[in-house]
Order: structure tokens, then C-alpha cells, then sequence
């Protein structure tokens, strides 16, 4: 079944603490992204990655890192989690044309974050 | 950058009834405006998305209209149902770029 997963689904931490979470998509995709989704806010894109060792900002990048060093694997990475970024989670992927996204983002079924 | 605002935030209507939400996009360069929804405690799902070499596209009973001049969309969603209830989000992007921004986001609620 093509899809895409993350992992812990449910998270919550205290201050400071370093946390990961993974997303892990089977359908050969090579843009991948994170996305943070606040009442009233929308989905806000962290971070996305155009290919293996290829990534870059997006627009809430602050306090946030990210790898791609497999096609399939695009985990972000809480360094020191602050309770502002107590948020609900979701990585998404895509096919690419050329150089842009192809269309559809399939989305993982999120991650709810809370740091204390 | 791209900012994409969406109207309203909330919309209750009676089953049977249509719905229209709209968005105002402000990079003239975005070409790409899909729809997004997300039902309760599930992910966001494609609905439909439209390109900017086309005015309005249908899916049985979902629609979208894009005004590339006045540099908004909306979607239509005609003979409403209880399923339809969810949070609708609209997003636009440039094909040669590779950020999608969101609007904010309408929850739609359709009462029996």
C-alpha cells in the first residue's frame, strides 16, 4: 500500500529535551516536506527537500533541522523543543517535474507534539 | 513571498445547500491551487486543484474557479451532505517552484 508514515504519532516532552520524528514514504517520491498545523493558521511549511542530501526552508524554519540522506526518510529534528512549537505534525511527499513538485502531497498521519 | 488568504473560517449550511469558500493569493507567478481536506483527526486529502491555464474545473459535485486577473479561487460544493463536513484548505504554488502555501483553513459544517 503506497503511503506515508511517521513515527511517534503521539509525543509529549519537556523543554530542551532533543526529539526526532521520522517520516518514511514507499512510493519512490523525491520531494518530501514538513508541515506545522495551528488553529486558525493552516499548514506552514518547515522544511522540504527536492532530493537525497537536497533541502531547504520553508517558511517556519526556526528551531527545526532536517536530513535526507535516503530517498525514503525525511525526519525532522527538535534540537531543543520550547513549548511554542507544541503543534500537530504532518509530513508530506511528491513527485517532481524537472525541478518542481509535481502535484499532489500525499500527507503522513501526523504527529501531535507537546512540550511542556 | 506567497500569502494566501481564505473566507470565511467558518461556514454552516443546511444538507442540500452548496457551499462556496474563496481565496485571495497574492504572487502573481503561482500557477497551482489545489484544494485540501482534512476530516476530523485525519490528514489533509486532495480534493481537486486547477492550473492556471484553465478557468474552472468540475468534479462531480466539487468545482473550482480560478480569476488569475483578480488573483482568486474558489470551490464550490454543490448539493452538500453530512460527509462534506470538515476543514477545507486551499493552497497555491508556482510549478517551478517548490513551496505550497495554505490559507487558513474553513470548517464546514452541513446540518441534516
Amino acid at each position: 500500500e503506497a503511503q506515508v508514515t511517521q513515527n511517534p504519532r503521539y509525543l509529549i516532552t519537556v523543554t530542551g529535551k532533543k526529539l526526532t520524528v521520522t517520516c518514511s514514504q514507499n512510493m519512490n517520491h523525491e520531494y518530501m516536506s514538513w508541515y506545522r498545523q495551528d488553529p486558525g493558521l493552516g499548514l506552514r511549511q518547515i522544511y522540504y527537500s527536492m532530493n537525497v542530501e537536497v533541502t531547504d526552508k520553508g517558511d517556519v524554519p526556526e528551531g527545526y533541522k532536517v536530513s535526507r540522506k535516503e530517498k525514503r526518510n525525511f525526519p525532522l529534528i527538535l534540537e531543543s523543543p520550547s513549548p511554542n512549537q507544541t503543534s500537530l505534525y504532518f509530513c508530506a511527499s511528491s513527485y517532481t517535474t524537472g525541478r518542481a513538485v509535481g502535484g499532489e502531497q500525499f500527507f503522513g498521519p501526523g504527529t501531535r507534539l507537546t512540550v511542556l | 513571498g506567497e500569502n494566501v488568504e481564505q473566507h470565511p473560517s467558518t461556514l454552516s449550511v443546511q444538507e442540500g445547500d452548496s457551499a462556496v469558500i474563496k481565496c485571495t493569493y497574492s504572487d502573481s507567478a503561482s500557477n497551482y491551487f489545489p484544494w485540501y481536506k482534512q476530516e476530523l483527526g485525519k490528514r489533509p486529502q486532495l480534493i481537486i486543484d486547477i492550473r492556471s491555464n484553465v478557468g474552472e474545473k468540475k468534479d462531480q459535485r466539487i468545482a473550482v474557479t480560478l480569476n488569475k486577473t483578480a488573483k482568486h479561487f474558489s470551490l464550490h460544493i454543490t448539493e452538500t451532505q453530512p460527509e462534506d463536513s470538515a476543514v477545507y484548505f486551499c493552497a497555491a504554488s508556482w510549478t517551478a517552484g517548490n513551496k505550497l502555501t495554505f490559507g487558513g483553513g474553513t470548517r464546514v459544517l452541513v446540518k441534516p
